[in-house]
């Protein structure tokens, strides 16, 4: 079975420049999960998606964010614009309720804006 | 809001010995999920190992075991026989019961192993 894809893998891009990253949850999995990875602040949560609405997205650094999930296959996180402080890893992640509650990740997007 | 703590940022073990990392977790629910997440140098989150609070019987998988102290709210992980493979970031985390919430992780410690 697919996981979570996650692409770009790995994205440079200069500073003011809008940047969207893209996922595909594993098939029948209706929870979806934006996190993102630093070094300085470890993994947050961005926000979550419960079939296919977002339940909390506190975690939104600031309007320059924005993500969405049009339907249950396929979420995006959009950076505009974007600056060098994003730099990160951004994580996918997506669960299916009726189990044992663990979150199945993608292999991450690595941005970076000089 | 709950909270996960992991207060050794790094450890080292020899191939083959035992070790175990710590992790404390404060909430005021009763019914949770715990998980070590492992993350290696190609970056993907493994899970490791997932313990369901209402079990009092820790949660083994083969080389791996967690100590769950409910009480204590601590859930320690004990990798035995330690290969190259493990060395890792590992996360703790934590999650409510019911299948639809955020999982809540700790800052993670870097596990080095020495052969």
């Amino acid at each position: 079975d697919a996981g979570v894809i996650q692409s770009p893998r790995h994205e440079v891009t200069e500073m003011g420049q809008e940047v969207t990253l893209r996922c595909k949850p594993i098939s029948g999995h209706n929870s979806l999960f934006w996190y993102r990875q630093t070094m300085m602040r470890g993994l947050e949560l961005l926000i979550y998606f419960n079939n296919n609405v977002p339940i909390d997205d506190s975690g939104m650094p600031e309007d320059r964010f924005s993500a969405k999930m049009p339907n249950a296959s396929f979420s995006t996180l959009k950076i505009q614009p974007s600056e060098p402080r994003d730099s990160a890893v951004y994580f996918c992640a997506s669960s299916l309720k009726a189990t044992t509650g663990e979150l199945f990740f993608g292999e991450g997007s690595r941005l970076t804006v000089l | 809001a709950q909270t996960v703590t992991q207060s050794q940022p790094e450890m080292s073990v020899q191939e083959a010995e035992t070790v175990t990392l710590s992790c404390t977790y404060d909430t005021s629910e009763s019914d949770y999920y715990l998980f070590w997440y492992k993350q290696p140098p190609s970056r993907q989150m493994i899970l490791v190992i997932r313990q369901e609070a209402y079990k009092q019987q820790n949660a083994t998988e083969n080389r791996f075991s967690v100590n769950f102290q409910k009480a204590a709210k601590s859930f320690s992980l004990k990798i035995s026989d330690s290969q190259l493979g493990d060395a890792a970031m590992y996360f703790c985390a934590y999650r409510r019961w019911g299948g639809s919430e955020k999982l809540v992780f700790g800052k993670g410690m870097k596990l080095t192993v020495n052969p």
